[in-house]
């Protein structure tokens, strides 16, 4: 089953910051982030294995709330690099939400 | 990081032909590679996970018949669309699996059919 994946998409200017939510229906043992720019392939972000784990690089950060099975992608201060879709995963059954399409502008 | 090539990038073919898509790990061994499709505007679709030495397994309603998939050595993974048509036409991604760090993504191949 998908991961449900909200918002759907958000525009941003330069310097604002943006919240993705991922939630599972089923329990959730790790997640994964990924970027996708236009015409290309994922790149990954990150991977929470743990209930309550945060991390971080950068401006970029996520959580993972094991109990409420769901994960939030944190991206503070956008940059125009932001730009892509974001998507998440349930790392142990490799399935991608329908992603959130994040647009920066100048 | 690891590090998955893709050949063709592209490719352009007639209704009813066949085309074979190559995945290679360029610096490691893979055992396990995924075939995942990617329609316009939708998210990625796992079509299959092919290992080294055996039969792929494939997701339900992906047809084994028309998508063959072959994980001959250590490095390379084929997937074969056969007898396309218009329908088939997507974004092709294969990738590997790393460790504790998600999936390394091959460049994908979009493939269209005429």
């Amino acid at each position: 089953q998908q991961p449900v994946q909200s918002p759907q998409a958000v525009i941003l200017r330069e310097g604002e910051d943006a919240v993705i939510n991922c939630s599972s229906s089923k329990a959730l043992y790790s997640v994964h982030w990924y970027r996708q720019k236009h015409g290309e392939a994922p790149v990954f972000l990150m991977i929470l294995l743990k209930g309550g784990e945060q991390k971080g690089h950068e401006k970029i950060s996520a959580s993972f709330n094991e109990k409420k099975q769901q994960s939030s992608l944190y991206l503070t201060a956008s940059q125009l690099s932001y730009s892509g879709t974001y998507f998440c995963q349930y790392g142990n059954k490799l399935v991608f939400g329908a992603g959130t399409i994040l647009r920066v502008k100048s | 990081g690891a590090v998955v090539s893709q050949h063709p990038s592209w490719v352009i073919c007639k209704s009813g032909t066949s085309v074979k898509i190559e995945c290679r790990s360029l610096d490691f061994q893979a055992t396990t590679m995924f075939w995942y499709r990617q329609f316009p505007k939708q998210s990625l679709m796992l079509m299959a996970t092919s290992n080294e030495g055996s039969k792929a397994t494939y997701e339900q309603g992906v047809e084994k018949d028309k998508f063959l998939i072959n994980h001959a050595s250590l490095t390379l993974s084929t997937l074969t669309v056969t007898s396309a048509h218009p329908e088939d036409s997507s974004f092709y991604i294969c990738s590997t699996l790393g460790d504790r760090v998600g999936q390394y993504f091959g460049p994908g191949t979009r493939l269209t059919v005429t």
